[in-house]
């Protein structure tokens, strides 16, 4: 099974800042990796596939990157509306694992 | 307008059994392979179960094979998950999940709201 380790666990930022997000596997998962939002109370969104595709209605302000292990979610200007939790996923292959998330809180 | 709709969830003493289901509307069912995705009270993200179109590719998370069977009915858009010998590790909110591929490229992209698990003496 692919672990993955996300880093930091809580990041707390203020409104206009930029969130850096990392995602590690234990292997390496070629661009198989997504990242999805999930907020209080609400299911998880999709925000970002095969490390640097936007989906749809997806601000341009979200950015991934990365290759093999080490992938990188980016917040540029951060809005109030982006506090929520961050997950990273691999389909790289079964079971389809996820990390254990980063809360980011906005000041 | 793309729906998936949850239900079935409720409590459980350990053992028991729980069928939910996942209604899904506003696209062709027949084209997705569908995923159940559970989480634990304040917890993260597991992905529980993976069914393709036609139902000949079914994949499961190590700690409920043998016990949880997935399923789908493409005439009624519907999919399901038939969950025995429920322990309280069970214990979760359960999302069904559209996996949206094109070409190589596949994603969760959109999910309900999920039915809450709970196993309980």
């Amino acid at each position: 099974e692919i672990v993955l380790t996300q880093s930091p666990a809580t990041l707390s930022l203020s409104p206009g800042e930029r969130a850096t997000l990392s995602c590690r596997a234990s292997q390496s998962i070629n661009n198989y990796l997504t990242w999805y939002q999930q907020k209080p109370g609400q299911a998880p969104r999709l925000l970002i596939y095969d490390v640097f595709n936007r989906a749809t209605d997806i601000p341009a302000r979200f950015s991934g990157s990365g290759s093999g292990t080490d992938f990188t979610l980016t917040i540029n200007s951060l809005e109030p509306e982006d506090s929520a939790v961050y997950y990273c996923q691999q389909r790289f292959n079964w079971p389809r694992t996820f990390g254990l998330g980063t809360k980011l809180e906005i000041k | 307008e793309m729906q998936l709709v949850e239900s079935g969830g409720g409590l459980i003493q350990p053992g028991g059994s729980l069928r939910l289901s996942c209604a899904a509307s506003g696209f062709t069912f027949t084209r997705y392979g569908m995923n159940w995705v559970r989480q634990s009270p304040g917890k993260g993200l597991e992905w529980v179960s993976y069914i393709s179109t036609s139902s000949t590719t079914i994949n499961y998370t190590d700690s409920v094979k043998g016990r949880f069977t997935v399923s789908r009915d493409n005439a009624n858009n519907s999919l399901y998950l038939q969950m025995n010998s429920l322990r309280d590790e069970d214990t979760a909110i359960y999302y069904c999940a559209r996996d949206f591929c094109a070409t190589t490229s596949c994603r969760f992209d959109q999910w309900g709201q999920g039915t809450v698990v709970t196993v309980s003496s």
